[in-house]
């Protein structure tokens, strides 16, 4: 069965900290998908970034990383010199359709995270 | 402008009384998703379509009904609501997850209370 499991419900840092956000997850397909969104305090979905299983290149845009490592079953989300925009809750979501069939899509339980001044 | 809009944006009703929120997109997306949000729960995901006519059970069906007539809309009706339906109702839209690029576009939101 698929889950996913953001294990820090809540993390505060101060700005221009780096800051690590984690989500692991289970499936049994060899095929899946997985996700990080962002939801502002203003409350809209905001899609930050789509890897598939097959690609294990991590991936920087920005101040935004991310560590995809199948080994572990963990896509890590880093900030780097984190912003008070940065303030958010941040989802990671995981499906396993793969390319010829639509499938669920399960969501963690998200990650709120402050950024202090 | 690319979008998904959901009506109403907030909707106060009481237990048994059918009602349906609608979302419609205009980036010709085959899939299409309803989500419920709840504190402490993310985001789950109550129904999805990949194209018209097609749709299927997410994780938390039970209470609810879709449907696919178009390509464009994608209706959520609670037959009958609950206090439990009470919440923070997201619709979804984008390509196939088997093509290049599968951003989902978020609606803003349908909060909805049952009393």
């Amino acid at each position: 069965a698929q889950k996913v499991t953001q294990a820090q419900t809540e993390i505060s840092v101060v700005e221009k900290e780096d800051v690590t956000l984690d989500c692991v997850y289970e499936t049994r397909d060899t095929t899946y998908y997985l996700f990080w969104y962002k939801q502002p305090p203003s409350g809209e979905l905001v899609f930050l970034i789509r890897r598939n299983s097959f690609d294990e290149q991590n991936e920087i845009s920005g101040r935004y990383s991310w560590n995809f490592q199948k080994s572990t079953s963990s896509f890590n989300f880093t900030i780097t010199a984190s912003q008070v925009v940065d303030s958010a809750v941040y989802f990671c979501a995981l499906s396993d359709g793969g390319y010829s069939s639509a499938s669920k899509i399960i969501f963690g339980s998200g990650t709120r995270l402050s950024i202090r001044p | 402008e690319a979008q998904v809009t959901q009506n109403p944006r907030y909707l106060i009703t009481v237990t048994g009384k059918k009602l349906t929120v609608t979302c419609s997109q205009n980036m010709n997306h085959e899939y299409m998703s309803w989500y419920r949000q709840d504190p402490g729960l993310g985001l789950r995901q109550i129904y999805y379509s990949m194209n018209v006519e097609a749709t299927d059970k997410g994780d938390v069906p039970e209470g609810y009904k879709v449907s696919r007539k178009e390509k464009r809309n994608f209706p959520l009706i609670l037959e009958s609501p609950s206090p439990n339906q009470t919440s923070l109702y997201f619709c979804a839209s984008s390509t196939f997850f088997g093509s290049s690029y599968n951003e989902q576009f978020f609606g803003p939101g349908t909060r909805l209370t049952v009393l």
